[in-house]
């Protein structure tokens, strides 16, 4: 099974700040099983990003994903006050399916 | 509109069990796998089950394999999980999520992302 870690635990911007998310895998995947969702507080969590780089519809082009193999990055190109939440990173392949424990994004 | 609506949570005593539903709608419901994906209160999402179109796929994390059942009616547009010999640990609010673009779920495997999901309902085991 797939481990995914995600650093930082808890990040700490200001608005208009460029936010940089990190997702590793614990063995290589294949980027299109790699997806990235937001939640909020009392909310359910909304997809962002599927297979690694692809933005779902409606998700704002500051939201860009990348990465391949083991490493995996979430950017937010300039903070909006909406973006504070908590981001997840998924892996869902070979029947089974892993998210990572979350990057708490705050406000500095 | 998608929308998915999710009902039968509430407080149930240790080995007690409990059915949750997912009523969907805005799409053609058969043609899509199906998902529930459950959050202990204060911690990180864990998936649960996933259920192919045609409900001839199952699959399950490990930790409620051989107690909670996923199931579907296509008829009625429904997603259900059978939860038996429920533990503290089952406490979490219990989404339901549906397969999005890129995805795929049958009967020999499961790969993919969640596009939708429901607003969730709580499931509280406790004595």
């Amino acid at each position: 099974e797939v481990v995914l870690t995600q650093s930082p635990g808890t990040l700490s911007l200001s608005p208009g700040e460029r936010a940089t998310l990190s997702c590793r895998a614990s063995l290589s995947v294949r980027s299109n099983y790699l997806a990235w969702y937001q939640q909020k507080p009392g909310q359910a969590p909304r997809l962002l990003i599927s297979g690694a780089s692809n933005r779902a519809p409606g998700i704002p082009d500051r939201f860009s994903g990348s990465g391949s193999g083991t490493d995996f990055t979430l950017t937010i190109s300039r903070l909006e006050p909406d973006d504070f939440a908590v981001y997840y990173c998924q892996h869902f392949a070979f029947s089974r399916c892993t998210f990572g424990q979350g990057t708490k994004l705050e406000i500095k | 509109e998608v929308q998915l609506l999710e009902s039968g949570g509430g407080l149930v005593q240790p080995g007690g069990s409990l059915r949750l539903s997912c009523a969907v709608s805005g799409i053609t419901f058969g043609t899509y796998g199906m998902n529930w994906v459950r959050q202990a209160p204060g911690k990180g999402l864990e998936w649960v089950s996933s259920i192919s179109g045609n409900g001839g796929g199952t699959y399950y994390a490990d930790s409620v394999k051989g107690r909670f059942t996923i199931s579907r009616d296509n008829s009625e547009n429904t997603l259900y999980l059978q939860m038996n010999s429920l533990t503290a640990e089952d406490t979490a609010i219990y989404y339901c999520a549906k397969f999005g673009v890129g995805s795929d779920c049958n009967s020999a495997f499961c790969y993919g992302n969640f596009d939708y999901w429901g607003q969730g309902t709580l499931v509280t085991v406790s004595s």
